[in-house]
């Protein structure tokens, strides 16, 4: 059972317009949500984050918006630049019962931005 | 500034022979450690986490193991590999109390 959807596998993007990568969780006990960014054949790079307790979240380009009364989430990046071509991936946040924080992760969506 | 490191990068292995993946941490202390597995076309998968020292929790139950012997170095371990084991091999770290996971560069296991 997938706790953590990313529905759109690819996304495609003309450069410097808006780029919007969706993500869909269904456990109530996440309050802590995370995108990260991944090039083919290297680790995950934290993005950006934001808390349940926000709607919104933004860093440069780069804004979450959070809907939990939807269980939705989406990163928003403008004006998006070819660099931006990557797999993102959205996380969700919870605390395991050894007292730390896990994260489960969505398949990821690959980004491709068009020059 | 904290680094993590993983090695090696790539790993051809045969069947049936063991496994060592080696993680380490600077620049922090008592992190938080874990080891996750992207196969082809998947999303992560958490394979085992550590709070501290000798302490190792894990998520699938599988042909795989994981060892603390260090506050910052996490390794893991297979007697016997399978095909199947084959994929993405991340470690990453977190502060304790921490959401954010950082990760290193990945190891590329191919099992033939």
């Amino acid at each position: 059972d997938q706790q953590v959807k990313q529905n759109s596998p690819s996304l495609s993007v003309q450069e410097g317009r808006i780029s919007i990568l969706n993500c869909d969780y269904t456990n109530s006990m996440f309050d802590y949500f995370l995108w990260y960014k991944k090039y083919p054949a290297e680790g995950p790079t934290f993005l950006i984050s934001i808390s349940s307790i926000k709607d919104k979240n933004e860093d440069g380009r780069f804004t979450v918006f959070l809907n939990k009364s939807a269980k939705h989430l989406s990163l928003h990046i403008v004006p998006s630049q070819p660099g931006d071509s990557a797999v993102y991936f959205c996380a969700a946040s919870a605390l395991s019962g050894a007292g730390s924080y896990q994260l489960t992760f969505g398949k990821g969506t690959k980004l491709s931005v068009i020059p | 500034s904290q680094t993590i490191h993983q090695w090696p990068a790539t790993l051809v292995q045969p069947v049936g022979s063991p496994l060592s993946l080696e993680c380490t941490v600077e620049g922090t202390s008592n992190p938080n450690l874990y080891w996750y597995r992207q196969a082809a076309g998947r999303g992560l998968q958490l394979l085992f986490y550590s709070i501290g020292i000798d302490q190792i929790s894990s998520e699938v139950p599988q042909n795989l193991s994981a060892s603390r012997p260090q506050d910052r170095q996490f390794i893991l371990s297979s007697k016997k590999l399978l095909l199947s084991d084959s994929g993405f091999y991340l470690c990453a770290w977190s502060e304790q109390g921490g959401h954010e996971q950082y990760f290193g560069p990945g190891t590329r296991l191919t099992v033939t």
